[in-house]
């Protein structure tokens, strides 16, 4: 069972064109937390999200927590080539398990 | 430059020969994992170490070892790989715990023929 589900798996776009991929899952999370993974690279921290309903903004990368802490969403403003990567959210359960779950990962691919 | 170093990037191998894929960061941090990714499975864990000298499995244990000698380093190794551990592997290192904020290695992409 994938208790993080994320959409969508892959996303091609043009440049300057704008994007949204969410990250669901039906349990609760104290937090999440977001990371672009280039080709050849490792996963980099972007955003840790930690109350219901926050809002926070990395330049055109916009994140937000669901206010039931059991959703997230990843809004990326007239997108680059640059942005090109995989994007994976994770989440801190805390209450029922003491490890970091990842989610299934968006592979986006931004066209020149 | 704060970062976790693994070694080598890239291992072509043969199946039985055994390898060690080192790990290595400069954080101080007491927490330190082992992932592979493979695609359509996304990232899966195989061990942890919460500090020097304490280890456990992850998910995916099977066909790996690790040791904690020294709070900087967590070298995983196979001692006898197999093709099914053909793979992309990944340390990593948290500050805060095995559920913080993870700083990853840039990768290293195993092929076991």
């Amino acid at each position: 069972t994938q208790l993080l589900e994320q959409s969508p798996q892959f996303l091609s776009i043009q440049e300057g064109e704008n994007l949204t991929v969410y990250c669901n899952s039906s349990s609760v999370f104290s937090s999440l937390q977001w990371y672009r993974q280039e080709p050849g690279e490792g996963p980099v921290l972007l955003v840790t999200v930690v109350t219901g309903g926050e809002v926070k903004k990395l330049k055109r990368l916009t994140f937000q927590f669901g206010d039931a802490r059991k959703d997230s969403s990843l809004h990326i403003t007239a997108a680059q080539p640059g942005d090109t990567g995989l994007y994976l959210c994770a989440g801190e359960a805390r209450v029922w398990t003491d490890k970091l779950i990842f989610g299934t990962g968006t592979r986006l691919q931004v066209f020149p | 430059e704060a970062q976790v170093t693994q070694n080598p990037r890239y291992l072509i191998t043969v199946t039985g020969k055994k390898l060690t894929v080192t790990c290595s960061q400069n954080m101080n941090h007491e927490y330190m994992s082992w992932y592979r990714q493979d695609p359509g499975l996304g990232l899966r864990q195989i061990y942890y170490s919460m500090n020097v000298e304490v280890t456990d499995k992850g998910d995916v244990p099977e066909g790996y070892k690790v040791s904690r000698k020294e709070k900087r380093n967590f070298p995983l190794i196979l001692e006898s790989p197999s093709p099914n551990q053909t793979s992309l592997y990944f340390c990593a290192s948290s500050l805060e715990g095995r559920s913080g904020s993870y700083t990853f290695g840039s990768g290293t992409r195993l092929t076991v023929v």
